[in-house]
């Protein structure tokens, strides 16, 4: 069936390093890949997405990388902030599916 | 100026009762979205409704009925509440493809 998981529940990173989030998919399916944060109190908010014929995206401070031969989905955030602390998402989408699947989601928290 | 807007932010009730969550955006989009966040913030989409038309009906008891007067509002009425509909739901919107939404700000429904 279709599921989207997560590596590493919860991590904790030095303001101004890099961070790394990591995803593991099944569905290879999907057409696209999408990174969602959300902050406390807050809804999900779209951060980048990638097709599924691409490898790598890069957007502001973030860069998604996609690896279909291990099914593993990253999301890269480069200068952590502490604005960047929050919940990150990854999700997939088949491309006319009217719906995302969502994985647990990652805690992201910043150390000053 | 608030793209996706959802209504009443909390909602605290007894078991049996029958509540609805209203949602409205002015974004213009076609398409839009229940979803379901539990205590373990894992989202699941319940509804996906495009031109006030279901589109998806994703396994979800027949207790909860989404209706959509128009296609700028998606609303949710849940008969007979349980303790296990107790979560955070969120409504979103899209256009075009499902891969980009705009999340409101949530309900936190707590059944007692």
């Amino acid at each position: 069936g279709e599921s989207v998981g997560l590596h590493l529940p919860t991590l904790s990173v030095q303001e101004g390093d890099n961070s790394i989030i990591n995803c593991a998919y099944s569905n290879s399916a999907s057409d696209y890949f999408i990174w969602y944060k959300q902050e406390s109190g807050k809804g999900p908010q779209f951060i980048i997405d990638i097709r599924s014929n691409m490898d790598k995206r890069q957007g502001q401070r973030v860069t998604v990388l996609l690896n279909k031969t291990v099914k593993h989905l990253s999301l890269q955030i480069a200068a952590t902030q502490p604005g960047d602390s929050a919940v990150y998402f990854c999700a997939e989408n088949m491309e006319g599916a009217q719906k995302l699947v969502f994985g647990q989601g990652t805690r992201l928290t910043i150390n000053p | 100026d608030t793209a996706v807007s959802q209504t009443p932010k909390y909602l605290v009730t007894q078991m049996g009762n029958d509540k609805s969550i209203k949602c409205e955006q002015n974004l213009g989009h076609d398409t839009m979205y229940w979803y379901k966040q539990d205590s373990k913030k894992f989202l699941k989409i319940m509804f996906s409704y495009n031109n006030k038309e279901l589109i998806i009906n994703e396994t979800v008891p027949n207790r909860f009925s989404p209706k959509s007067p128009d296609k700028a509002h998606l609303n949710l009425h849940i008969n007979s509440l349980e303790l296990g509909d107790s979560a955070v739901y969120f409504c979103a919107s899209s256009q075009g493809g499902a891969q980009t939404q705009y999340f409101g700000p949530g309900t936190r429904l707590l059944v007692l």
